[in-house]
């Protein structure tokens, strides 16, 4: 049982390029999340989706795009990558409704992106 | 903007011993959850306590819930090596989860 598989693991970006970050749980979950983690700031909610077919922003959303393709992936794509996204970037699924935090998180192990 | 701070930001003791860790946050919630991040890796949940509850126990693990107060705690009995990690609470208010900053915790054999 893979749970939250994301990929890829690490990427280097120079400024501008475009990249998306893949996710898939194998949980049946419902609910799915990107969330950027940066040193000193915890984790920061970037955009949710509470069903396939849905998406919201969450706390930090500019610069980014999502698509739950269904109900198994979510993807997060940088359109024209700049250093200031140079973060660790973690999916998340959970058996919840949207954002509520009525439910346990699962984490995937992250995609450590660096921006030059 | 975070909703739970933790407390200390860092905390080393040795193997055995018990490890404290506190949340506080500003605004009702409707629970309370614990999670632990190993070096490199994803956050593992380890707890939820709802806001009707004061205590809640998972091995060796404790948790309370000051309401009141709004503060949190997490206990962790007889420590090992390998509970050495970050913690973070997640606090749930209106339709939102946010985590605080997160204690790291250093476990010596």
């Amino acid at each position: 049982n893979a749970g939250v598989t994301q990929t890829p693991k690490f990427q280097v970006l120079k400024t501008g390029q475009s990249m998306t970050l893949q996710c898939a749980q194998d949980m049946n979950h419902n609910s799915m999340y990107w969330y950027r983690q940066d040193p000193g700031m915890g984790l920061r909610l970037i955009y949710y989706s509470a069903s396939e077919g849905t998406t919201d922003k969450g706390e930090v959303p500019n610069g980014y795009n999502v698509s739950r393709l269904n109900k198994r992936e979510f993807s997060l794509r940088l359109e024209s990558a700049a250093p200031s996204q140079t973060s660790v970037y973690f999916c998340a699924s959970s058996a919840g409704t949207g954002n509520s935090g009525n439910q346990p998180q699962h984490f995937g192990d992250g995609t450590r992106l660096s921006i030059l | 903007s975070q909703q739970g701070e933790e407390d200390p930001q860092a905390l080393s003791i040795q193997e055995g011993e018990n490890a404290t860790m506190n949340c506080s946050y500003k605004t009702s919630i409707n629970n309370l959850q614990w999670y632990r991040q190993n070096s490199g890796r994803g956050l593992v949940h380890l707890i939820l306590i709802r806001s009707n509850e004061r205590e809640k126990h998972s091995g060796r693990l404790r948790v309370t819930l000051d309401t009141s107060k709004k503060s949190s705690s997490l206990l962790i009995t007889a420590s090992r090596a390998a509970d050495t990690a970050s913690y973070f609470c997640a606090t749930t208010g209106f339709q939102k989860l946010v985590f605080g900053t997160g204690t790291r915790l250093l476990v010596s054999p």
